[in-house]
Order: structure tokens, then sequence, then C-alpha cells
């Protein structure tokens, strides 16, 4: 298994684009989380999901943040529109057991 | 949510043992204790939990204080591959909520 996937590792958007960020985790896990990663305030948890159906989106900075989970080898976290303010890197993870297991992350810079 | 306190810093000189202490004075019967680590552009990584007892396992030992309110994270062998920040977390309900943590410095 090569572990959680995250796509692009590094992503370069003008303010005002759309950017959609993807996530393929380990098959096995019952819930998946998407992270934030700032200077600022370090790792923030955004949304997680439960047998693919969103639990808690508390986290979630603005609308302009969606998650979805369509299956169970698949989600994506899109931002729409982009703000410098986005700027940071993103974690997905997997766990539901006794620990989490977090991907390389996407590095998100918006000029 | 559960809070935890760090140290923003430690050092340790390599080959010796390094102790993280975590201070989480409001923990609950049920929160488990998670210590995650996180190394230079890397995604955050397991390391051991516990509940009431201490743990070891191949990477470290967690010592649990009797009432819970804090613990500590035992590195026997500090190496510079250990460089990193060391999150203590409190676990529930499969949420992970990071505080600050500890970066560990290595000194060769």
């Amino acid at each position: 298994d090569a572990g959680v996937i995250q796509s692009p590792r590094h992503e370069v958007t003008e303010m005002g684009q759309e950017v959609t960020l993807r996530c393929k985790p380990i098959s096995g896990h019952d819930y998946l989380f998407w992270y934030r990663q700032t200077m600022m305030r370090g790792l923030e948890l955004l949304i997680y999901f439960n047998n693919n159906v969103p639990i808690d989106d508390s986290g979630m900075p603005e609308d302009r943040f969606s998650a979805k989970m369509p299956n169970a080898s698949f989600s994506t976290l899109k931002i729409q529109p982009s703000e410098p303010r986005d700027s940071a890197v993103y974690f997905c993870a997997v766990g539901g057991g006794t620990e989490a297991f977090f991907g390389q992350g996407t590095r998100l810079t918006v000029v | 949510d559960a809070k935890t306190t760090q140290p923003n810093s430690m050092e340790s000189n390599e080959e010796e043992p390094v102790h993280l202490p975590c201070n989480h004075s409001t923990i609950s019967g049920t929160d488990y204790i998670h210590w995650y680590r996180q190394l230079p552009s890397q995604g955050p990584e397991y390391v051991i939990h516990g509940l009431t007892s201490n743990v070891n396992n191949r990477m470290a030992s967690l010592a649990i204080a009797e009432d819970r309110k804090s613990s500590t994270l035992i590195l026997h062998r500090a190496t510079l591959r250990d460089a990193a920040v060391y999150y203590c977390i409190l676990y529930n309900f499969n949420k992970f909520y990071f505080g600050s943590g500890t970066k560990l410095n290595v000194k060769p």
C-alpha cells in the first residue's frame, strides 16, 4: 500500500481562481480528514468524513471551501475563489482505529 | 476541545535520551493520549498512544501520570533523524486536534 496520496504536491494559482486538491486514501479506514497547516495557526482540522459522509465541517473557514468524498477511494477539497490567505499546506489523513495516516500534503500558494 | 500544553522547543545530544513533557489537565476519562511527530516537509506520523498505563513500542515509550493530567514521551537514544516537531494530542471520537507541539533539535 503506497499510503495516502495527495495531488498535486505543489500548486501555485492566482487569486480568484478555483483550486481543487485531491486525496486518494488508504483502503480499510472509515474516517478521512482534511487539515490545513500554516505557520501562524499550526495544524487545523477543516472537515472529516465517516464512511464517505461529512460529519463535521465546523473547521471549514468559509463558504469558499467545500469538500467531497464521492467514494471510499477519493476525496477533494475545493477552494473557489481562492485568496492569498488560503496559502498553506493542506493534508489529507485517514483513520478510524488507533492511529491516523497522513499524506505528504499539498503546498498551495495563492498569488 | 481538550487542550495540551508543551514546551515550544527542546534540545538534545545525539545518542542521549530525550524526555518530552505534555500537560493535559482537562483530560476526560475517555480521551486517549496520542503522540505524533512531523519531520520537515512531511505529514505528521504516528509515534505512540496510551490510555492509562505506560506503553512501549519500537519508536518510543510513553509514561502517563497516575492522574493522567500529564505524560512524557521518551526517546531512548535520540538520533539526528528524530529532529522534528512532536505533538501531544488528546484523541476522542476520531478527531485529532493538534496543539503547537515541541520542536526537538538533536545535536551531533
